[in-house]
């Protein structure tokens, strides 16, 4: 069964300090991997979407990896407006449309 | 470019009523999504429009559900009769391409609350 998990489920960092979140999926054939993320009472927002092991996306703090088995979300410097939830997503090839989301990482930066 | 729009925000109904969700995507987008998140679960997939055509409902819980798009423009999502595990947050989204570069256009959702 295709499925998505994420660590660590809450993180909490002082401004500045730089840390990393955790996607590990297992899906029967990749299609994509999708980072969004979620301020409270909104829907997600799109980030990035990673296709092949060992590829690199990044957006202002956030850089997204990935390989065969796991993507991470490092975030460097964080600054108090990065504090959400961050979802990752995967979407398999014999799925085609329909992705799967992981439960989130809720992330706090405190000043 | 106006966002994906959701109404109600919010809903509150008692078990056995009905309630109909509305989401009118990006104007241009052809794929419309459906997505939930109930209480302390991932945000999960009911179904894909592809203009006025159903491409994927694999994930409709039940035929208390009906999804309609009209003339390939707005989505509703009614549900009849609500039960309690019905509750959630009905999140529509819409993209131009499916599901590539550019991702879903999320709505910021409905909050369905069944008693």
């Amino acid at each position: 069964e295709d499925q998505v998990t994420q660590s660590p489920e809450a993180l909490r960092l002082q401004e500045g300090e730089s840390s990393s979140l955790n996607c590990s999926y297992t899906v029967s054939g990749l299609r994509g991997l999708f980072w969004y993320r979620q301020d409270p009472g909104k829907g997600p927002e799109f980030l990035f979407t990673l296709y092949s092991a060992g590829e690199e996306k990044e957006k202002e703090r956030l850089k997204a990896t990935l390989t065969k088995k796991e993507s991470f979300l490092h975030i460097t410097a964080p600054k108090p407006e990065d504090s959400a939830t961050y979802l990752c997503a995967v979407q398999a090839s014999a799925s085609y449309d329909k992705v799967i989301f992981g439960p989130g990482t809720s992330l706090s930066v405190i000043p | 470019e106006a966002g994906v729009t959701q109404f109600p925000s919010h809903s509150v109904i008692e078990k056995g009523q009905t309630v109909t969700l509305r989401c009118d995507p990006i104007s241009g987008h052809d794929n419309l999504y459906w997505y939930r998140r109930v209480m302390g679960k991932e945000i999960k997939f009911l179904l894909h429009f592809v203009k006025e055509s159903k491409q994927d409902e694999s994930g409709m819980p039940n035929n208390r559900f009906l999804a309609e798009r009209t003339g390939g423009t707005y989505s509703t999502l009614k549900v009849q009769p609500a039960e309690l595990e019905d509750s959630g947050v009905y999140f529509c989204a819409s993209s131009q391409d499916r599901v590539g570069n550019y991702g879903y256009t999320f709505g910021s959702g409905t909050r369905l609350t069944v008693v």
